[in-house]
């Protein structure tokens, strides 16, 4: 079956961590998004990618870090510069031709810092 | 700029009775508006969407959506709540063009009371 996979479900970090968020699509997806859900907040833009090799800042990269060096991976670093980063982090992915196609969301991550 | 609004954070029904969620919209091109539907840790599964064509978007669960363009709305809608509907819903809009970049809203927790 196609779709998008999170790993770990549950993570927890120290303050002063740093760690790793996965994120992996074998939808053939050209683009990638990691979001951060927080209560209340919706969804917040962390970064994206188009296509390989390339990823841009959303709304709130400030303490994360990305890479995306294969089509199908999107890991995402939440740096100990984050200063608040206990939240839920979805991963999403969709084709890249067209604004309107859907995105497809993986089922999460929940992070908490100890 | 793109933006979304969610006119109430939560929203109760009787089982049986009509489900209204309200979504308005910011955006200084045409949008493309989507519903999407979340249940407790888990991602986001979407419910329709509006591109072009027909204002009255039929989706999954029974759910509809009507875009109106001079109200700047593009409320959500089913006729009889069942218990199952119980979730958060999110509009988001994006639009053609630009970065993919997909704008949501901060979510509608719907409450259904047997």
């Amino acid at each position: 079956d196609g779709g998008i996979t999170q790993s770990p479900k549950y993570l927890f970090r120290k303050e002063g961590q740093n760690v790793t968020l996965s994120c992996e699509q074998n939808l053939n997806h050209d683009a990638m998004y990691w979001y951060r859900q927080d209560p209340g907040q919706g969804l917040r833009l962390i970064y994206y990618s188009q296509i390989v090799n390339d990823f841009q800042k959303g709304d709130i990269a400030e303490g994360y870090s990305v890479s995306r060096e294969k089509k199908e991976s999107f890991p995402l670093t939440v740096t100990s510069a984050q200063k608040n980063p206990t939240a839920f982090y979805l991963c999403a992915s969709k084709s890249a031709g067209e604004s309107t196609d859907t995105q497809y969301f993986g089922p999460g991550t929940r992070l908490t810092v100890l | 700029a793109q933006s979304v609004t969610q006119l109430g954070s939560h929203v109760s029904v009787s089982e049986g009775a009509l489900v209204l969620l309200r979504c308005n919209y910011s955006s200084s091109v045409p949008p493309y508006l989507f519903w999407y539907v979340q249940y407790p840790n888990q991602g986001l599964q979407l419910l329709l969407k509006y591109t072009t064509g027909a204002t009255l978007v039929k989706g999954i669960n029974g759910f509809e959506a009507e875009f109106k363009k001079s109200e700047t709305s593009f409320h959500l809608t089913k006729p009889s709540a069942h218990m199952s509907d119980a979730a958060e819903y999110f509009c988001a809009v994006s639009y053609s063009g630009g970065y993919q970049k997909v704008t949501f809203g901060t979510g509608t927790k719907l409450q259904v009371i047997p």
